[in-house]
């Protein structure tokens, strides 16, 4: 997954304890996103960001939060964590927010929320 | 609400076969399609992307689009055990991509 990166890689919480997913990408594409995946559930967006200042909410956003905090870096926080919140979150990149554009995604965070 | 629908599998198929996946979408705008292939505990990675009907190869791949049946396929030739993986379909117009559930595939040496 050369050119995004996420951390942590693996994560365990208590409910209602809060936590941030950090995503930073190096390939100086203007957008990124937020996907959940669980079973049976495929990709759901939760939020993204077309390009640097502005953010979005997608499909799933209640409970997160995100920061684009300049045109590398997009996080995801979840301010009190539920057990529906266990789940496996990418993030992933495009060029732009046109449609001609695939997305490249990060390996991944695998969060379980007990 | 946009909806891209795929069969869950798992599809399997003999070691040297013709792998078929299918996809439909409710969107009739959308744009841009692609395939993703995804390995147990892996993130997606993209395999191919199409944008006006007709066919498109690349390699062993050849994705498929009908705009007016709203269907997109993939076909894998020659297909291969490490070609076994979640492969989902992925549909966007001036949106975020929109993914189907995933069709597992198994190849069977």
């Amino acid at each position: 997954n050369a050119g995004v990166t996420q951390t942590p890689k693996f994560q365990v919480l208590k409910t209602g304890q809060s936590m941030t997913l950090q995503c930073a990408q190096d390939m100086n594409h203007n957008s990124m996103y937020w996907y959940r995946q669980d079973p049976g559930m495929g990709l759901r967006l939760i939020y993204y960001s077309a390009s640097e200042g502005t953010t979005d909410k997608g499909e799933v956003p209640n409970g997160y939060n995100v920061s684009r905090l300049n045109k590398r870096e997009f996080s995801l926080r979840l301010e009190s964590a539920a057990p529906s919140q266990t789940s496996v979150y990418f993030c992933a990149i495009s060029a732009g927010p046109g449609a001609n554009y695939g997305y490249t995604f990060g390996s991944g965070t695998r969060l379980t929320v007990v | 609400q946009k909806e891209v629908e795929q069969n869950s599998g798992p599809l399997s198929v003999p070691e040297g076969a013709i792998a078929s996946l299918n996809c439909t979408y409710s969107d009739r705008g959308s744009q841009s399609f692609f395939w993703y292939r995804q390995y147990s505990g892996k993130s997606p990675e993209l395999i191919m992307s199409i944008y006006s009907n007709g066919d498109k190869e690349d390699g062993r791949f050849t994705a498929q689009l009908n705009k007016a049946s709203q269907y997109v396929s993939l076909l894998i030739r020659d297909s291969q055990p490490s070609d076994s993986a979640t492969y989902l379909c992925a549909v966007r117009g001036n949106t975020p991509l929109v993914f189907g559930k995933g069709t597992r595939l198994s190849v069977i040496a």
